[in-house]
């Protein structure tokens, strides 16, 4: 089945700082979508984005189907991202899921 | 903006007990989710739901889980006899179509 990779697995940034998050796909993409888990446990939406560009504020992510990987851009981190960050690829055809990374786990320090 | 509507946010019940988690998915979606997360683990899919009755589930989903659309708003899954093992953050989510999924805040449930 199709696999979901995401790096790194840590991250540890000084306030302020960029990073940037990768999500590899061992299949076609077909529809992505990027979420952040705060540290109550809570799945935040923060991009569907299949192919192309797409900002949202601090944030922004890209995808690139053909070379099947995706990258989530934080810039100008704050506390307040601190958690973890799951790309989820969905299957598409007759199963109707989503396949989850394991996540990267972001620590932003004041 | 709509949202997926869960509750409770927090359950906790004896092993062996049936739990109901219940979930209001957006209005117009036709496509209706739970997943799970285990505590420090990946989320996992358990089961999808369209035209009232289930159209997908994943090997985790055997015979104690269930799920059923009572009425036009609600979504509901129950566990018939908790174990401890089901401890864990179950997560609804409802889509327009088979895109963008919706997801809901959890509920996190804890078998003592």
């Amino acid at each position: 089945g199709i696999q979901v990779e995401q790096s790194p697995p840590d991250l540890i940034l000084q306030e302020g700082a960029n990073s940037t998050l990768r999500c590899n796909f061992s299949d076609s993409v077909n529809n992505l979508q990027w979420f952040h888990q705060n540290p109550w446990g809570q799945l935040i939406n923060l991009f569907y984005i299949p192919s192309g560009t797409k900002q949202n504020g601090r944030l922004s992510a890209t995808t690139v189907a053909t070379e099947r990987y995706s990258l989530l851009y934080i810039s100008s981190s704050q506390t307040t991202d601190s958690g973890v960050y799951f790309c989820a690829e969905y299957l598409g055809g007759s199963q109707g899921n989503l396949i989850f990374g394991k996540g990267t786990k972001l620590s932003v320090k004041p | 903006e709509p949202e997926v509507t869960q509750t409770p946010s927090h359950q906790v019940t004896q092993m062996g007990q049936e739990v109901i988690l219940r979930c209001v998915p957006i209005s117009n979606h036709l496509y209706f989710y739970w997943y799970r997360q285990i505590l420090g683990q990946k989320v996992e899919f358990l089961v999808s739901f369209y035209n009232n009755e289930i159209s997908e589930k994943s090997e985790i989903f055997d015979d104690q889980f269930s799920v059923e659309r009572p009425d036009g708003s609600n979504f509901t899954l129950k566990i018939r006899s908790t174990k401890l093992e089901d401890s864990a953050m179950y997560f609804c989510a409802s889509s327009e179509s088979r895109g963008q999924a919706f997801f809901g805040q959890g509920t996190r449930l804890t078998v003592v």
